[in-house]
């Protein structure tokens, strides 16, 4: 069954330094998000992305955090100097284009971020 | 501000026993919710989709029911296996259905006792 992988699954950084988190979405789908869950918190939504372009994005997605598809099949999200409090476990997410606005997400595994 | 909330937080119960839990939810607007099963170290995985006013879906020992008029959802799972064990997280979709953004709940998580 198609899956979506995220690496890695685990970083420690340092705060104030730069982070990438890798997606690779299932290859047919067309509609991207990050999501993250801060430990005894609820999941929330990042940023979504369609079409080469961010569709919405949330109040946490300030100009620290910026997305990208570079090449078709990963999708990445960057976060420029982190802070403490961006420590949380992040999950990425993807759909098809489908009429039905029903229809699921597919999460990855997640990418746990510790920020010292 | 959307808020969605899951009742109980935990719960604990043995092999064999039946349980449900509760997504409660603001009924205006309401365009879909989701149900998902999360198992520590894998990725939250879709039960239910439910639409419409008392939907009722059913995947094995795992049903919802959906009431979009008073704003809630309940999960059952009948006769409760250690397999069973995770976090079940609803989420209600909010704005287009395009845009596909979730407004999670805090989660119910299960243990099964053997």
């Amino acid at each position: 069954e198609p899956e979506v992988t995220q690496t890695p699954s685990h970083q420690v950084t340092q705060m104030g330094q730069e982070v990438i988190l890798r997606c690779v979405p299932i290859s047919n789908h067309l509609y991207f998000y990050w999501y993250r869950q801060i430990l005894g918190q609820k999941v929330e939504f990042l940023v979504s992305f369609y079409n080469n372009e961010i569709s919405e994005k949330s109040e946490i997605f300030d100009d620290q955090f910026s997305v990208e598809r570079p090449d078709g099949s990963n999708f990445t999200l960057k976060i420029r100097s982190t802070k403490l409090e961006d420590s949380a476990m992040y999950f990425c997410a993807s759909k098809p284009d489908t009429s039905s606005g029903a229809n699921v997400l597919t999460f990855g595994a997640g990418s746990r971020l510790t920020v010292l | 501000i959307l808020n969605v909330e899951q009742s109980p937080q935990s719960l604990h119960v043995q092999e064999g026993d039946s349980t449900n839990f509760t997504c409660s939810f603001p009924s205006s607007n309401f365009y879909a919710l989701h149900w998902y099963r999360w198992e520590t170290a894998k990725s939250p995985e879709a039960l239910f989709v439910m639409t419409l006013n008392g939907d009722e879906k059913k995947k094995g020992r795992i049903s919802a029911t959906l009431n979009t008029k008073e704003g809630y959802s309940y999960l059952y799972i009948k006769g409760s296996q250690p397999e069973d064990s995770a976090t079940y997280l609803c989420a209600r979709l909010h704005g287009s259905s395009n845009t596909g953004k979730l407004i999670f709940g805090q989660g119910t998580t299960l243990q099964v006792k053997p």
